[in-house]
């Protein structure tokens, strides 16, 4: 079974500052990686994806992320973070030909100026 | 405009009265699902549908009940609402056929239950 771990609840962080969200999942079987955001009292938005190719994707507002399959992690980053991207952030897996998400217990990013 | 929805938005009820949340994917999509979220514990995947009128558990069904008569539309019963059922719920649609495709997330419904 498909598992994931966001270690942090909580990662306050100071507005400009590089910020780090860590992902771990485990699986035995090939995954699609995810990171949905949530913004206050909104739906999940997807943030991006990795499938398959370049194990760097990023998104269209400054995120990136970094598949690593031999740490099974796959880590969201910011160089220079915004009041706006407060929010909370879920990591997510999908095993190859099913449809099923895991997510993780996320990840609530508190940007103060 | 591609879109799930979801009513009611916010819904508080006592316990024992039967209530359905609807949900409505106006993109053609096959798989349907319904999630709860709860502090600390994430995302956790109620029931889920493949097509019209094929449904099964999630990891998290004790309680609920959902149909699938038409495709567009995947409403999620609770006979008899309990206060542990109190939670953020989601329901989200994708379309099989393919890898990589996204799952698209209705606004979210905020039930309490007292």
């Amino acid at each position: 079974a498909q598992s994931v771990t966001q270690l942090d609840s909580q990662v306050p962080v100071f507005e400009e500052a590089p910020v780090e969200l860590r992902c771990n999942y485990s699986s035995s079987v090939s995954v699609y990686l995810f990171w949905y955001v949530q913004y206050p009292n909104q739906g999940l938005q997807l943030l991006l994806k990795y499938l398959s190719g370049s194990t760097l994707v990023e998104s269209i507002n400054g995120f990136e992320a970094e598949f690593n399959k031999s740490q099974t992690s796959f880590h969201l980053r910011k160089p220079s973070v915004h009041i706006s991207d407060t929010a909370e952030y879920f990591c997510a897996v999908r095993t190859t030909g099913f449809q099923k998400l895991v997510f993780g217990t996320g990840t609530r990013l508190l940007v103060s100026p | 405009e591609a879109q799930v929805t979801q009513n009611p938005r916010y819904l508080i009820t006592v316990t024992g009265k039967k209530l359905t949340v609807t949900c409505s994917q106006n993109m053609n999509h096959e798989y349907m699902s319904w999630y709860r979220q709860d502090p600390g514990l994430g995302l956790r995947q109620i029931y889920y549908s493949m097509n019209v009128e094929v449904t099964d558990k999630g990891d998290v069904p004790e309680g609920y009940k959902v149909s699938r008569k038409e495709k567009r539309n995947f409403p999620l019963i609770l006979e008899s609402p309990s206060p542990n059922q109190t939670s953020l719920y989601f329901c989200a649609s994708t379309p099989l056929g393919g890898d990589g495709y996204e799952q698209y997330f209705g606004p979210g419904t905020r039930l309490t239950v007292t």
